[in-house]
């Protein structure tokens, strides 16, 4: 596609529930990163692959959170057992490789825990 | 680590009137700099980028940003607001040099009066 691609766009959870979010990343985008962004702040880091490699994950809150990339393309991001503060707007960025290039969002997917 | 601070979580200026949104970055010069913006329930947009020599950097929709060393700043302006540009605007930065997560700041949410 054109663009990187998130689904579901909106989830809505019982605490306890496992989640699993996807991401499908521009074609040829080499890195790939997870953030989590509360309502009113911004995204904060939570993961970085490239290609299926796992080099970052300094910023999951907890061994709840568990993301990966096994073909170097599209992304899963699973929560287990979901607690009310996981909700939040989980977003997707993919760009071509290191350094300068910058990062291009998905819209996101809005996760909301009962 | 690198980090920026955005100073107004919310601004709001007339239709046609100078928008200016602040972003300060730590100490260290960082190599890149970011804005994004941020429309309701999207994800996040590139405006424009910074990348080491550069002072006045133009981006989309009429935004431009003046890098700053002497004042650690990297603030965003348009001459003419348009109601359009009704949006959540984001600075970022790499987290550490070599690094490409992003740290961002909180935001500054723009409105704009008729």
């Amino acid at each position: 596609g054109a663009g990187v691609s998130q689904s579901p766009r909106y989830k809505v959870a019982k605490r306890g529930q496992d989640v699993a979010l996807r991401c499908d990343p521009i074609s040829g985008h080499v890195s790939l990163f997870w953030y989590q962004q509360a309502l009113g702040q911004g995204p904060e880091f939570l993961t970085y692959f490239q290609n299926e490699a796992q080099l970052d994950k300094s910023g999951l809150p907890s061994d709840r959170f568990f993301a990966e990339r096994p073909e170097g393309s599209v992304s899963t991001l699973k929560i287990q057992r979901t607690q009310q503060e996981d909700s939040a707007v989980y977003l997707c960025a993919s760009s071509l490789n290191r350094g300068n290039q910058p990062q291009h969002f998905g819209d996101g997917t809005r996760l909301s825990i009962l | 680590a690198q980090s920026v601070t955005q100073l107004g979580s919310h601004v709001s200026v007339s239709e046609g009137a100078l928008v200016l949104l602040r972003c300060n970055y730590s100490s260290s010069v960082p190599p890149y700099l970011f804005w994004y913006v941020q429309y309701p329930n999207q994800g996040l947009q590139l405006l424009l980028k910074y990348t080491t020599g550069a002072t006045l950097v133009k981006g989309i929709n009429g935004f431009e940003a003046e890098f700053k060393k002497s004042e650690t700043s990297f603030h965003l302006t348009k001459p003419s607001a348009h109601m359009s540009d009704a949006a959540e605007y984001f600075c970022a930065v790499p987290s550490n040099f070599g690094n490409e997560k992003l740290t961002f700041g909180t935001g500054t949410r723009l409105t704009i009066i008729p």
